[in-house]
């Protein structure tokens, strides 16, 4: 069974960095490509990122100098960091592997 | 960056209705469009892949159509579980994007 699973801190101070985990079974992640997707509060949808199944990354170009994808494909997770967080980045967050998508973890964005 | 504008941003019907909402493209995508269906609180559902193929496990009520910069997702006879908010995706090229999503709420 595909299940995806983020996991993160809640709350983040702003300028600090965001580190988030997806924890995939039912893939190999060499097999497939994981992105990564964010909704603000009452927002739209916005893809962040994706690492592809060969291990290269491909950034969205707005978040691209804050942001780094990367994987364990031994522990089937896949890490998401992004640095100089402000309060716009308050969002949920999702890993996915299209279609499936994780439930999401919120990142809070917070002094 | 390709955008894609969905209307209407809000459309009011009754169940049973049957309803169509629209996705254009800034630029001809061919049929790299895909529909998802996002309840609250919930991750979002894929309903239509590459414009007009269905998935498994999608009421075929759901139907999508269009090719180059149109596209369209229709519901026939709508019923209660589907008021939710509804999103397009292209996956021509990168970065991927969505719709800013039409909401459909029960008039």
């Amino acid at each position: 069974q595909v299940q995806l699973k983020e996991s993160g801190p809640g709350l983040v101070q702003p300028s600090q960095t965001l580190s988030l985990t997806c924890t995939v079974s039912g893939f190999s992640l060499t097999s497939y490509h994981v992105h990564w997707v964010r909704q603000p509060p009452g927002k739209g949808l916005e893809w962040m990122g994706r690492i592809q199944n060969g291990g290269s990354t491909d950034y969205n170009s707005a978040l691209k100098s804050r942001l780094s994808i990367s994987r364990d494909t031994s522990k089937s997770q896949v890490f998401l960091k992004m640095n100089s967080l402000q309060t716009e980045d308050t969002a949920m967050y999702f890993c996915a592997i299209f279609p499936y998508w994780g439930q999401g973890t919120l990142v809070t964005v917070s002094s | 960056d390709i955008v894609l504008t969905q209307s209407p941003a809000t459309l009011s019907v009754t169940p049973g209705e049957s309803v169509s909402l629209s996705c254009r493209a800034s630029q001809g995508i061919s049929t790299s469009i895909h529909w998802y269906q996002q309840k609250s609180n919930e991750s979002p559902r894929l309903l239509i892949k590459y414009a007009s193929q269905s998935i498994s496990g999608i009421p075929s009520r759901f139907s999508g159509s269009g090719s180059g910069t149109d596209f369209t997702l229709s519901i026939n006879r709508v019923e209660s579980e589907d008021f939710s908010v509804y999103y397009c995706q292209q996956s021509y090229s990168l970065p991927l994007t969505f719709g800013s999503g039409t909401k459909l709420e029960i008039k």
